[in-house]
């Protein structure tokens, strides 16, 4: 089956604690995406990545970092520096940045304690 | 402002009813335009995908778009219980990557 992969699908993390979301594709697509999900909120973008090697801050890139050495994945750091972490993080993958169509993982829930 | 504003409900009707759900934008350069569906505690589904004014029909699904009024909606007709999700809009350029969301709409499909 093609799609999108997260793990975990909970997370709990303590304050000062750096913490990995997974993301995996195997849909052989450019793009990838994360985006946060607050209540009352729409989905805001943090970092994306066009090609391998190379991302570009989102709207909300501030106490996060990413990577991107292989195609199929797109792994995110919620780092200590990240104020108010707790949120549900979706990644997203579209063919190629041209694309417009974005298709979502199932999300993780982050929540720190 | 926010570039897309959308109800967020909860908005609850009877099965079988038509559903109405709308967003409205604030930059006339957005060039196409998606409606996602969430259930709750999953990932966004893509539902439907329009670059024109008008309307785009899928089964039950009608994406309708009004460029000039800056106004795009989604019909629900005979609705079930299983389309009870909250539901997202989402508008774009062409050859710019990023997406920009509404709030989305909760909605409830009374048995």
């Amino acid at each position: 089956d093609g799609g999108i992969t997260q793990s975990p699908k909970y997370l709990f993390r303590k304050e000062g604690q750096n913490v990995t979301l997974s993301c995996e594709q195997n849909l052989n697509h450019d793009a990838m995406y994360w985006y946060r999900q607050d209540p009352g909120q729409g989905l805001r973008l943090i970092y994306y990545s066009q090609i391998v090697n190379d991302f570009q801050k989102g709207d909300i890139a501030e106490g996060y970092s990413v990577s991107r050495e292989k195609k199929e994945s797109f792994p995110l750091t919620v780092t200590s520096a990240q104020k108010n972490p707790t949120a549900f993080y979706l990644c997203a993958s579209s063919i190629d940045r041209l694309a417009n169509e974005q298709f979502f993982g199932p999300g993780t829930r982050l929540t720190v304690l | 402002q926010k570039e897309v504003e959308q109800d967020p409900g909860p908005l609850s009707v009877p099965e079988g009813a038509i559903v109405s759900l709308n967003c409205t934008y604030s930059n006339s350069a957005f060039q196409y335009f998606m409606w996602y569906r969430q259930y709750s505690r999953k990932g966004p589904e893509l539902l439907m995908y329009t670059y024109s004014s008008g309307n785009k029909e899928d089964g039950r699904f009608t994406a309708q778009v009004d460029k000039s009024s800056k106004y795009i909606s989604l019909f629900i007709r005979d609705s079930q219980p299983s389309d009870s999700a909250t539901y997202l809009c989402a508008v774009g350029n062409f050859g710019n990557e990023k997406l920009t969301f509404g709030t989305g709409t909760r909605l409830t499909i009374i048995p």
